[in-house]
Formats: structure tokens, C-alpha cells, sequence
């Protein structure tokens, strides 16, 4: 069963820096692109990054471009996100997914002061 | 590319036939999905490819179209198809249409 996890939460201040990340099983990890998408609290989904099986490419939403960083270790079936000078407007719920079919339940993201 | 997705707010009874609507600003080549996303929890992926049906979705969900138009239909309502849906579209960049919230009339 493909099961998607994520962590790294948490209530931060602007301008702050965190790292998510998605733990992954019951699939070959390594075979797959993995994304980013969020959810603003009350709000529709945004696509925010995709990264090839390899890491040989990489893709963000304009919102997020030069602010985080997506990458991945297959050797720990992990996928992350590192975000940096965070804002107001980046509070969310962040999900990983594999393939458009599969979630994670997401991990919460608070930007306030 | 840019999704347009209409009504946002849909209000119908159980069992009618429902017919939700996702416009791109360019073509999309059918590289259009629909997601259904319930209160709390995570979308679920109902149909990829403009038409074909994610394993284990009720046949009562359908997907047409081609280009710029897309359309997710329920054939017959159920109370648990009550929900918020999205498309989504990954010919060109991948983005997420702002949603229509189907509600109970």
C-alpha cells in the first residue's frame, strides 16, 4: 500500500526558515517524480514544486521560486522542502504527492508573528 | 496555463445529474484531471487523462472534453459526492483550478 507521510510543521515568524518532509512506502521511490502542492486555510490547491526521479530537474510555482528548495534522498524514500524567508501568505497545509494519485494528509505550515 | 473552473458553487439534490466545468487559457491536450476533496482530508483523484476513471472511483463520475474544455459529470448524485473538486491540469507547468463546491440544494 502506497502511504505518503509528512512532518516538519510547525508555527514559525516571518521570515523564518523550515523543512518539510515526506516519507514514503509501498512503492519504488526512486522511480518517481515527486511535488509539492498547499492549501491555504480556506482556500484552493496550488502546485508548488516538482522534482524529477533523479533530481536532474526541478520545477516551482512562481510564488515560491528562489525561496524553497525541493529535493530528495532515495536512499531514505524521503522527499523535502526547505523553506526559506517565509511569509504570512505561505501558511498552509503542505502535501506531498506521487503521480497526481496519491497524498499525504499534509503537515501544517503557520507564518505569524 | 490558466484553469477557470464553473460554478464555484453548485447546489444539487441526490440523485440529479451534475455537470462541473474547467476552462483552460490555453490548450491542454486532455492532460486534465479532476480531484474530489472533502471536508479535512486530502484530494483524492477521480479521473486523469480528461476520461479515464482512477482505480476504485464509482462509474457514476465521467470526464469529457478536449483543447480549452473540460467537464467532470456525476451521473447521479449521492450524499457522499458532496464535496469540492478541482482540476488540474499538467500539459504545460501544472495548475490547479479554484474549485467547485457542491453542495446539497
Amino acid at each position: 500500500e502506497v502511504q505518503l507521510v509528512e512532518s516538519g510543521g510547525g508555527l514559525v515568524k516571518p521570515g523564518s526558515s523550515l523543512k518539510l518532509s515526506c516519507v514514503a512506502s509501498g512503492f519504488t521511490f526512486s522511480s518517481y517524480g515527486m511535488h509539492w502542492i498547499r492549501q491555504a486555510p480556506k482556500k484552493g490547491l496550488e502546485w508548488i514544486a516538482l522534482i524529477y526521479y533523479d533530481s536532474s530537474n526541478k520545477y516551482y510555482a512562481d510564488s515560491v521560486k528562489g525561496r524553497f528548495t525541493i529535493s530528495r534522498d532515495n536512499s531514505k524514500n524521503t522527499l523535502y522542502l526547505e523553506m526559506n524567508s517565509l511569509r504570512s501568505e505561505d501558511t498552509a497545509m503542505y502535501y506531498c504527492a506521487m503521480r497526481g494519485a496519491y497524498w499525504g494528509q499534509g503537515t501544517l505550515v503557520t507564518v505569524s508573528s | 496555463i490558466q484553469l477557470t473552473q464553473s460554478p464555484s458553487l453548485l447546489s444539487a439534490s441526490v440523485g440529479d445529474r451534475v455537470t462541473l466545468s474547467c476552462k483552460g487559457s490555453q490548450n491542454i491536450n486532455n492532460y486534465l484531471a479532476w480531484y474530489q476533496q472533502k471536508l479535512g482530508e486530502a484530494p483524492k483523484l477521480l479521473i486523469y487523462k480528461t476520461n479515464s476513471l482512477q482505480t476504485g472511483i464509482p462509474s457514476r463520475f465521467s470526464g469529457s472534453g478536449s483543447g480549452t474544455d473540460y467537464t467532470l459529470t456525476i451521473s447521479s448524485l449521492h450524499s457522499e459526492d458532496l464535496a469540492t473538486y478541482y482540476c488540474y491540469q499538467y500539459n504545460n507547468g501544472w495548475t490547479f483550478g479554484g474549485g467547485t463546491k457542491l453542495e446539497l440544494k
